[in-house]
């Protein structure tokens, strides 16, 4: 089955400690991309991937970190998680930079 | 800068119509068109090419506006299963960032 997985799903965690999300795609897509959902804010882009080794920010990259070793696999990491990154978390992929994104389930994190 | 949408917010009994807009202060390449259901991702609906076609996704089609960067969905004979928040997103020209706006909660009641 065609998807984009992510994990973990829910995280709760404290400042300051370090963490990954993971994200993997299974069609081969070019462009992946990683956004950040907020209440009355929507989507806001955080750093996505054109391909292998090529990332670039979003519009909201700070306190963010990206790579893209395998065309798989784009893993999010929060080196020092702070309050204000406690959001729902959705990574996507497509085809193409212009094409259909498909997105992962989200991932819930808390950082108290 | 994020596009805005508007309304915020429709409510609709089944078989209404409805228009969201989405507008923007640059000039754009492309506005795409996600429908997200409460607790789950968003889902792609279609996409808009600068000198494009409007498109249309069974009673769901949309235009795009490139004088004026605006985009319209146009939604008709709305089923229950329409009700949820719609997003667009837009990019600009020389430029692959993908900027949503907040969105339209829409509700579709019996």
């Amino acid at each position: 089955e065609a998807q984009v997985t992510q994990n973990p799903r829910y995280l709760i965690t404290v400042t300051g400690k370090k963490l990954t999300v993971t994200c993997s795609q299974n069609m081969n897509h070019e462009y992946m991309s990683w956004y950040r959902q907020d209440p009355g804010l929507g989507l806001r882009q955080i750093y996505y991937s054109m391909n292998v080794e090529v990332t670039d920010k979003g519009d909201v990259p700070e306190g963010y970190k990206v790579s893209r070793k395998e065309k798989r696999n784009f893993p999010l990491i929060l080196e020092s998680p702070s309050p204000n990154q406690t959001s729902l978390y959705f990574c996507a992929s497509a085809l193409t930079r212009v094409g259909e994104q498909y997105f992962g389930p989200g991932t819930r994190l808390t950082v108290t | 800068q994020q596009p805005v949408q508007s309304p915020q917010a429709v409510i609709l009994r089944e078989g209404e119509d409805a228009v969201i807009n989405c507008s923007s202060s640059k000039a754009l390449y492309s506005v795409h068109w996600y429908r997200q259901k409460h607790g789950e991702a968003p889902v792609f609906l279609m996409i808009l090419l600068k000198g494009g076609e409007q498109k249309g996704h069974d009673k769901i089609s949309a235009s795009f506006n490139e004088k004026k960067q605006q985009s319209s969905l146009y939604l008709t004979a709305s089923q229950l299963s329409y009700s949820g928040t719609y997003f667009c997103g837009t990019r600009s020209l020389n430029t692959d960032k993908l900027i949503f706006g907040t969105g339209t909660r829409l509700q579709v009641f019996p």
